[in-house]
């Protein structure tokens, strides 16, 4: 199976702050990433599909990058709702896989 | 509107078996792949299992390989997963989702514990 590393696994920031979230998958894995929002209780929410897609619905201060191995979650300017659990996941293979998650939490 | 409503999930002994359902609405089910998904307490997101529109292909987590099975009624727009010869270690919120390989809507969950 392919393995998503994401880093940090917490970060503490501000409201208007930027806020960046990295992911590793272990072998390349083209353009097949995706990114979710979890808040405590609810289901996920897709932010970000095919590595740079923004979902219809979803902020423009949410931003995606990257292929192969290397991808990386970008919020411009951190808003009081944004502060949640995200996950990356790998769309390569059929047994698809999460990385660990990164809880953005208030400073 | 999109929804996704699990149902069917509770307390079960280890070794027992419990089947969940997903009702799908506000979209044509059967042109959707379908996948499970869990998440154990205070744990991160597990992919368990996937099925196509038709229902002719399905995959699964090599963690319940050969104990649970996915299935799907699109006459009745229901999602199903069998799950038999439960263990602690499946206990979790047990999400459907929809579409194959990114999933745009997903259900609330429902709860699947295994405890004696």
């Amino acid at each position: 199976d392919i393995q998503m590393t994401q880093s940090p696994s917490s970060v503490s920031a501000s409201v208007g702050d930027r806020v960046t979230i990295t992911c590793r998958a272990s072998q390349g894995i083209s353009s097949w990433l995706a990114w979710y929002q979890q808040k405590p209780g609810k289901a996920p929410k897709l932010l970000i599909y095919a590595a740079s897609t923004l979902q219809s619905g979803v902020p423009s201060r949410f931003s995606g990058s990257g292929s192969g191995t290397d991808f990386t979650l970008t919020i411009s300017s951190l808003q009081p709702e944004d502060f949640a659990t995200y996950y990356c996941q790998q769309a390569n293979s059929f047994s698809l896989t999460f990385g660990g998650g990164t809880k953005v939490e208030i400073k | 509107e999109v929804q996704l409503v699990e149902s069917g999930g509770g307390l079960v002994q280890p070794g027992g078996s419990l089947r969940l359902s997903c009702a799908a609405s506000g979209f044509t089910f059967s042109s959707y792949e379908m996948n499970w998904v869990r998440q154990a307490p205070g744990k991160g997101l597990e992919w368990v299992s996937y099925i196509s529109s038709s229902g002719s292909t399905v995959y699964y987590a090599d963690s319940v390989k050969g104990r649970f099975t996915i299935s799907r009624d699109n006459a009745k727009n229901s999602l199903y997963l069998q799950m038999n010869s439960l263990r602690a270690e499946d206990t979790a919120v047990y999400y459907c989702a929809r579409s194959g390989s990114y999933y745009d809507y997903w259900g609330q969950g429902t709860l699947v514990t295994v405890s004696s």
